[in-house]
């Protein structure tokens, strides 16, 4: 079982709000992403990090920020969130290795809803 | 660019029918295929994945097979559960990035 965790699950908030949501794994893993998740299901890359010190944009062009400070934490920021940013948000994370292709888990995810 | 193409849902089953999901990719370079699955109110699972032309995953009693010549990798299962409901995802990755390229999802509905 994987155990990487998002907090909060869910988050209802007024327009121009600042928040954080937060993604936590305990495997080590040096790479982590977060996706969002459109309501109709369709998964994007937002953003992504091969390690502490280390952000990149993902394929989604996104008004959010990150930050990896420690190799288990991988926040997310909006400074002042819009309707059009409710959406669900995905954490996940993977080991750093050689193959071409490393299992990704995810977090349960955290829906956000911005009024 | 790359992309994953996967029949839309909601595909809607009995109990121990036969399911099968169609995904077709479009790559440049030799993709790596998977199938992830979400249940409700939870993250995505990977349920089987191939990494090379012909190679066959499964898991669980799914299975799919990369077909290079059809640029598919449709998910089967003989027998279907309700357990089985939920949100399947087809996904690629191409090289060596880990970053996937996910279809658009489709939901199962099983019913018993």
């Amino acid at each position: 079982e994987a155990d990487i965790y998002q907090t909060p699950r869910y988050l209802v908030i007024g327009t121009g709000k600042k928040i954080t949501l937060e993604c936590s794994q305990t495997m080590g893993h040096d790479k982590m992403y977060w996706y969002q998740q459109d309501p109709g299901m369709e998964l994007h890359l937002i953003h992504y990090s091969y390690g502490v010190n280390s952000t990149e944009k993902g394929d989604l062009s996104s008004e959010s920020t990150v930050s990896r400070i420690r190799t288990e934490h991988f926040p997310l920021t909006l400074e002042s969130a819009r309707p059009s940013h409710t959406s669900q948000y995905l954490c996940a994370s993977s080991e750093l290795g050689r193959s071409s292709y490393n299992e990704q888990f995810f977090g349960p995810g955290t829906r956000l809803t911005v009024l | 660019g790359d992309s994953v193409t996967q029949m839309e849902g909601p595909v809607t089953l009995s109990e121990e029918a036969f399911l099968t999901i169609n995904c077709t990719y479009t790559a440049t370079g030799y993709p790596s295929l998977f199938w992830y699955v979400q249940y409700p109110g939870e993250g995505l699972q990977l349920l089987l994945k191939a990494t090379k032309a012909d190679d066959k995953g499964s898991n669980k009693g799914f299975e799919a097979t990369y077909r290079k010549e059809t640029t598919s990798f449709h998910l089967e299962k003989g027998s279907v559960q309700v357990s089985d409901s939920a949100v399947y995802f087809c996904a690629l990755s191409v090289g060596n990035t880990d970053k996937l390229i996910f279809g658009t999802g489709t939901r199962l509905q099983v019913f018993p």
